[in-house]
């Protein structure tokens, strides 16, 4: 069973609309917790990390939260673009010690005009 | 500054051979990580290597592996390739691993 679960799937937006993914995990002990934004057929692109201390980062447009006590992270994301069009992952990382990095199936966000 | 660069951009192989893939990690960056991607498992975590030592491992046979050099660049072996094996990989690059990566535009590897 996957440790790292996200929701939804996928959603579709209209364009300047707001929206929230939500990452929950069990990953246990907890480093930190990434969101990645990866546009079709190329790499990812870090958006925020955070650690255990942190329950908010944001990056521009996109904020991030972090609850640890209910190991529920989310990603909300302002104003929508088309540009925003991607799959959104969120990977947890357990203690460095012990080399666990977990990553979520994703979200594919489709944002139309 | 110029980004994390990886080579070959493309690559095909046959079963039963290796490969030997390059990341070139941002300027200052000491910490270079390797991803697979596949459309069946996703992103997942190869290994990490840091200051020419490997730091993390994720779960994969021992058929891959990699190094890095003094100049922090590293490169990514697969020997005895199978059909599975191929992928989008990826390689990201930070300062000490615990802040934003930087990833590379990937290498995509198709396996005959």
């Amino acid at each position: 069973k996957n440790q790292v679960e996200q929701s939804p799937q996928s959603l579709i937006i209209l364009e300047g609309k707001n929206c929230t993914l939500q990452c929950n995990y069990t990953v246990s002990p907890f480093s930190n917790l990434r969101w990645y934004k990866q546009d079709t057929g190329r790499g990812p692109v870090s958006l925020t990390i955070m650690t255990f201390s942190e329950n908010t980062k944001s990056n521009g447009r996109y904020t991030a939260t972090l609850d640890a006590d209910t190991k529920q992270s989310s990603l909300h994301i302002t104003a929508s673009q088309l540009s925003d069009s991607a799959s959104y992952i969120c990977v947890v990382s357990a203690d460095r010690l012990s080399d666990d990095m977990r990553f979520g199936a994703g979200t594919r966000l489709t944002v139309k005009p | 500054k110029a980004g994390v660069t990886q080579t070959p951009r493309y690559l095909i192989k046959t079963r039963g051979q290796q490969v030997t893939l390059s990341c070139s990690p941002i300027s200052g960056h000491r910490s270079v990580s390797w991803y697979q991607q596949t459309p069946g498992q996703g992103l997942q975590f190869l290994f990490e290597y840091f200051s020419e030592t490997q730091r993390n491992k994720g779960n994969f046979p021992g058929r891959f592996s990699g190094r890095q050099f003094s100049n922090s660049r590293s490169e990514m072996n697969v020997s005895t390739l199978e059909l599975g094996d191929s992928a989008l990989y990826l390689c990201a690059s930070s300062f000490t691993g615990e802040e934003t990566q930087y990833f590379g535009p990937g290498t995509r590897l198709l396996v005959l």
